[in-house]
């Protein structure tokens, strides 16, 4: 299973964008890259998956490049219930959480 | 709108009783998990299933026990509680291979006093 890295912790201020790198070296081909949230005494919350390039919804933009070998998770002009923790996955099963990054936004 | 329940949501319960995390799942998927967390600390996975009749443990020692008779269902046993098993317990479920990710049910704090 590919193993993932990202930061610890991240600040920032309320309608600023909050960008997420992760990396993920040992990426397989057939490896899907999924970004989830989760709030404290929640279960995570998928947010968005990619295989290679852009993706974006109504959340939240995911870029890979085209080695694939990290992401960035980008979300636009935070608010204050943006405060959670971010988890990058790569794999479709089995999957281990890690750590993530707790996102803290501030007024 | 969640397709994955789990009951009870909280759970207060005496050292030594047996207990029963459910966990309901409506879309069909064939992989399912448990995971246990603390306040503060990381997702870890300690069963799974692939399918009907199917269940393994995961990367976190536990002495639960689940099963999987029904696609839909999938419950976690303790047969004698202790305070250690403090935790919140996230069932989640998966379509397998290729996009689609997982989806969480809300969870069960369970306390054993």
């Amino acid at each position: 299973l590919a193993k993932t890295t990202q930061p610890i912790s991240m600040d920032s201020y309320e309608g600023q964008e909050v960008n997420i790198t992760c990396s993920h070296n040992n990426i397989a081909t057939n490896d899907y890259i999924t970004w989830y949230q989760q709030f404290p005494s929640q279960g995570p919350r998928f947010i968005i998956q990619g295989y290679k390039t852009k993706v974006t919804n109504e959340v939240a933009s995911l870029f890979i490049p085209a080695d694939r070998k990290s992401s960035t998770l980008s979300l636009p002009r935070v608010s204050l219930s943006d405060t959670a923790v971010y988890y990058c996955l790569v794999g479709d099963y089995k999957l281990s959480f890690g750590a993530g990054t707790t996102v803290t936004v501030r007024a | 709108e969640a397709d994955i329940y789990q009951t009870p949501r909280y759970l207060v319960i005496g050292t030594g009783k047996k207990i029963t995390l459910e966990c309901s799942q409506t879309m069909g998927h064939d992989k399912m998990y448990w995971y246990q967390q603390d306040p503060g600390m990381e997702l870890h996975l300690i069963h799974y299933s692939y399918g009907v009749n199917s269940t393994e443990k995961g990367d976190l020692s536990s002495e639960s026990t689940v099963s999987r008779i029904r696609t839909e269902h999938f419950p976690l046993t303790l047969e004698s509680a202790r305070p250690s098993h403090t935790s919140q317990y996230l069932c989640a479920s998966s379509v397998g291979r290729g996009p689609g990710g997982y989806t969480f049910g809300s969870g069960t704090r369970l306390t054993v006093v």
